[in-house]
């Protein structure tokens, strides 16, 4: 079975700063990987996805994150965290051998950015 | 192009009593997926279509929750009787393809609250 761990709660750093939020990842082949993030009452919103190739994927509002297969992780990373990027972010993996598998998302990592 | 489109945004119920979600996909979106986010978890996949047809309906627990999607266009989940512990978000998702590398888009879901 496919798993997701995102191990802390919640991370907070100062704006301006560099930021990660982990995650790992357990499947049985290779996985795709993606990360979501989640403001107050809304829907989830796509941020970038691993699928082959390069292991540093970049996507949207400056995030970038770094496949590393031997750790099994999958971190998400802003060089630069603003204020407004203080959310809820979820990691997801499917198994690549599986088209129709589930979409297996983490609990959630909630990122505070203070001015 | 518009969102996934999810109504209503929210829902009080009595226990035991029925409750329905409507999800409109983005158009030409072939792949549906319901799933349950219970506050503090990461969303839960309950159902997912391919068109009409259902290709993973593993975590539905089907004694009280049933979805349809007639015509491979709107869906519809209902939950009868409810029970307190079905409080949560309910999120409609749509893809273009199935495939595992594909992406999914969130509507801004309906938050359910039964007591």
């Amino acid at each position: 079975a496919q798993s997701v761990a995102q191990p802390e709660d919640q991370v907070n750093v100062a704006e301006g700063n560099p930021l990660t939020v982990k995650c790992t990842y357990s499947v049985s082949g290779n996985p795709y990987l993606f990360w979501y993030v989640q403001y107050p009452n809304r829907g989830l919103q796509f941020l970038l996805k691993y699928i082959t190739g390069d292991n540093l994927v970049k996507g949207s509002y400056g995030f970038e994150a770094e496949f590393n297969k031997s750790q099994t992780s999958f971190h998400l990373k802003k060089p630069s965290a603003l204020v407004s990027d203080s959310a809820l972010y979820f990691c997801a993996v499917r198994d690549i051998e599986s088209g129709y598998s589930t979409l297996t998302f983490g609990k959630g990592t909630m990122l505070l950015v203070s001015p | 192009e518009a969102g996934v489109a999810q109504s209503p945004r929210y829902k009080i119920i009595e226990k035991r009593q029925s409750v329905a979600f409507w999800c409109n996909p983005i158009s030409g979106h072939a792949t549906l997926y319901w799933y349950q986010q219970i506050l503090g978890q990461g969303p839960k996949l309950l159902i997912q279509f391919q068109n009409n047809g259902v290709v993973d309906d593993s975590q539905l627990p089907k004694d009280r929750f049933s979805a349809e999607r007639l015509k491979g266009v709107d869906s519809t989940l209902k939950i009868q009787p409810a029970k307190l512990e079905d409080s949560a978000v309910y999120l409609c998702a749509s893809s273009l393809v199935s495939g595992a590398n594909t992406e999914a888009f969130f509507g801004q879901g309906t938050r359910l609250t039964v007591v």
